[in-house]
């Protein structure tokens, strides 16, 4: 089955800095992958999908890339900011159009 | 837009009762729905996917009688936790999608303690 990791549990940046997040999976080629946001106690809300055949997508400070060679994907937060301290999911689509969820990386950002 | 509703926000039963969430997209129609149970500190794992008017298709290890899943209209998915036990509690939560898009839209999610 396909797995899914998000290799930090946890991630603390300065505020300003920016902040990167990785996803690496394994017995999967996805058509696409999204990232989502999770604050605590709340369901997850869409933030990217990006393609097989992209290689970075962009909306305002988020930025992912997918290399579907390493099986990876890097999300970016530039200009960090506190608001932005939330955990974020990466997530796999089925073929179901079903999502396969990573474990998360809690993101805090210091002022 | 997309805004998907569930209800109760939280709920607490007793062992050995049974448990209905309801999940609704707002403004727009799902064709798909999908129920995810998420413990603490873990990612959200998916339960079942619907299709409205069709049987829930379950991903391996989820019992479907134990969780009854009811999708009969675009709007309005249901999940019945029945004889639930205090390993069901859980934060349940739904999301919706529309065909052809792969993103999906997620409800507040229900908050399960079983006493």
């Amino acid at each position: 089955s396909q797995k899914i990791e998000q290799n930090s549990e946890a991630l603390n940046i300065q505020e300003g800095k920016t902040a990167t997040l990785t996803c690496n999976y394994t017995n999967y080629s996805p058509a696409y992958l999204q990232w989502y946001r999770q604050d605590p106690g709340r369901g997850p809300v869409f933030l990217l999908l990006i393609r097989e055949n992209e290689k970075e997508k962009r909306k305002e400070r988020l930025k992912v890339t997918f290399d579907t060679t390493l099986k990876q994907s890097l999300f970016h937060i530039t200009a960090s900011q506190p608001a932005d301290s939330a955990t974020y999911l990466c997530a796999l689509v089925g073929g179901a159009n079903n999502l396969f969820f990573g474990t998360g990386t809690r993101l805090t950002v210091i002022p | 837009g997309a805004v998907v509703s569930q209800h109760p926000s939280w709920v607490i039963c007793k062992s050995g009762t049974s448990v209905k969430i309801e999940c609704r997209s707002l403004d727009f129609q799902a064709t798909t729905m999908f129920w995810y149970r998420q413990f603490p500190k873990q990612s959200l794992m998916l339960m079942a996917t619907s299709n409205e008017g069709s049987k829930a298709t379950y991903e391996q290890g989820v019992e479907k009688d134990k969780f009854l899943i009811n999708h009969a209209s675009l709007t309005l998915s249901t999940l019945t936790v029945t004889s639930a036990h205090p390993e069901d509690s859980s934060f349940y939560i739904c999301s919706g999608g529309t065909s052809g898009k792969g993103e999906q839209y997620f409800g507040p999610g229900t908050r399960l303690t079983v006493t």
